[in-house]
């Protein structure tokens, strides 16, 4: 049972490039999430999912879009990358049901992508 | 809106001395409260929640952590760390049980074990 899976683990951007961070999960979760972690600051929602076909935006969803085509892939999108962009970016998923249940906010990480932009 | 405040960012514990990171919330209904762990290198993980019932919630590693309604507080305790327990710890609110969106985290403490 593989999790979140996060792809790629490192890049290096050039100011203005575009690039696809990609998140799969086997767990059939139907919650998914875009994180970034910065330093001292906490990790910020950029972006969720509630289940295929649906997204919506988080706290910090600026210079990003993602989509969720399938309840197992969430890929999150940069359009023209910005060093305000460089962070720890975390994709997490969870399942929650309309009586929340036990897995309601118990979200499972990813290992993370380190990504900077120069 | 709900926040989350941990106070110390940097905490260094002597390894088999008891440790305690605060964390205090603010929110204005009913709440749910998390501790997640950040290993180095790594994606968190949970280390316990309090949704409801008894306010003294245990989790793994022998940590645990007790709910305080009225000092909105959410301390993490354990009383004696390992060198292994050497992470970064996150304290986390949500107001809703269903809706996962809604969870907002503290900045983090950084734990530091020293033989």
């Amino acid at each position: 049972n593989a999790g979140v899976t996060q792809t790629p683990k490192f890049r290096i951007l050039k100011i203005g490039q575009s690039m696809t961070l990609q998140c799969a999960q086997d767990m059939n979760h139907n919650y998914m999430y875009w994180y970034r972690q910065d330093p001292g600051m906490g990790l910020k929602l950029i972006y969720y999912s509630v289940g295929a076909g649906i997204t919506d935006k988080g706290e910090v969803p600026n210079g990003y879009n993602v989509s969720r085509s399938t309840t197992e892939d969430f890929p999150l999108r940069l359009e023209l990358a910005a060093p305000s962009q460089t962070s720890v970016y975390f994709c997490a998923s969870s399942y929650a049901t309309d009586s929340g249940g036990d897995g309601a906010n118990v979200l499972t990480f990813g290992a993370g992508s380190r990504l900077t932009v120069l | 809106a709900q926040s989350v405040t941990q106070l110390d960012s940097q905490v260094p514990v002597f390894e088999e001395a008891p440790v305690e990171l605060r964390c205090n919330y603010s929110s204005s209904v009913s709440v749910y409260l998390f501790w997640y762990v950040q290993y180095p290198n790594q994606g968190l993980q949970l280390l316990l929640k309090y949704l409801s019932g008894s306010t003294l919630v245990k989790g793994i590693n022998g940590f645990e952590a007790e709910f305080n309604k009225s000092q909105t507080s959410f301390h993490l305790r354990k009383p004696s760390v390992h060198i292994s327990d050497t992470a970064e710890y996150f304290c986390a609110v949500s107001d809703s049980g269903f809706g996962n969106e809604k969870l907002t985290f503290g900045t983090g403490t950084r734990l530091t074990i020293i033989p």
